[in-house]
């Protein structure tokens, strides 16, 4: 099977730094997502690693050790609109499975 | 940029009625996912479908069957309602049986929105 944690809930301040860690345990890996979600809105695509290492886009980053099945979300000079749910998920021999998510909330 | 539609957006139903989701994905998405949302929780994978054929089968009740037509889209068709089937009802497609190429990428739609009474 495939399970995975994260923590539920992250507070930080506007300008702050927040990382997001996220494990893992799954029979057979392809890659290592991550989403957001607004409340009530749908999950929106904001990162993939397939290998090893840091993947960076703007604002965002994702890092992945596939060796210690473990991996995060890094969000640098956080805005107010980041307070969503972040979702990691793993791309296993099934459809992606998520994790039970983790709560953002920025803070003025 | 087309993105997946789903539809309705919210249904309301009673206890032990039918209820028929739709979805149609981005255009050339040859797989669909279904996931079930409950308030609070994360997205549960229902069923996946590609090329028409089921491709892979998650926490779906045995109450709930879906289908991929011929034109690509999908229907989540759920009977027997009861009340704990209250959730958002979350679409989403990809290119290929797994997530899109190298970018790991679904494309979700907005939800389908279902309330037992």
């Amino acid at each position: 099977g495939q399970s995975l944690e994260q923590p539920s809930e992250v507070t930080a301040v506007e300008g702050a730094i927040v990382q997001i860690n996220c494990t893992y345990q799954t029979s057979g890996f392809y890659g290592l997502s991550w989403y957001q979600q607004h409340d009530g809105g749908a999950p929106t695509f904001l990162s993939y690693n397939a290998l090893d290492g840091l993947e960076e886009t703007g604002r965002f980053s994702s890092f992945l050790s596939r060796s210690d099945s473990y991996g995060y979300l890094l969000l640098q000079e956080l805005q107010m609109k980041d307070s969503a749910s972040y979702f990691c998920a793993v791309e296993g021999r099934r459809a992606l499975t998520f994790g039970s998510g983790t709560r953002l909330q920025v803070q003025p | 940029a087309a993105g997946v539609i789903q539809s309705p957006r919210h249904l309301i139903k009673e206890k032990r009625e039918t209820a028929t989701l739709k979805c149609y994905p981005i255009p050339r998405h040859d797989t669909v996912y279904w996931y079930q949302q409950g308030p609070g929780q994360d997205p549960q994978f229902l069923i996946s479908f590609y090329e028409k054929m089921q491709s892979d089968k998650g926490s779906i009740p045995d109450r709930f069957s879906a289908q991929q037509f011929s034109d690509y889209h999908s229907e989540l068709n759920m009977s027997s309602l009861e009340l704990g089937d209250s959730a958002l009802y979350f679409c989403a497609s990809s290119l290929g049986p797994g997530t899109s190429g190298d970018t790991g990428e679904l494309f979700f739609g907005e939800g389908s929105r279902l309330t037992v009474l």
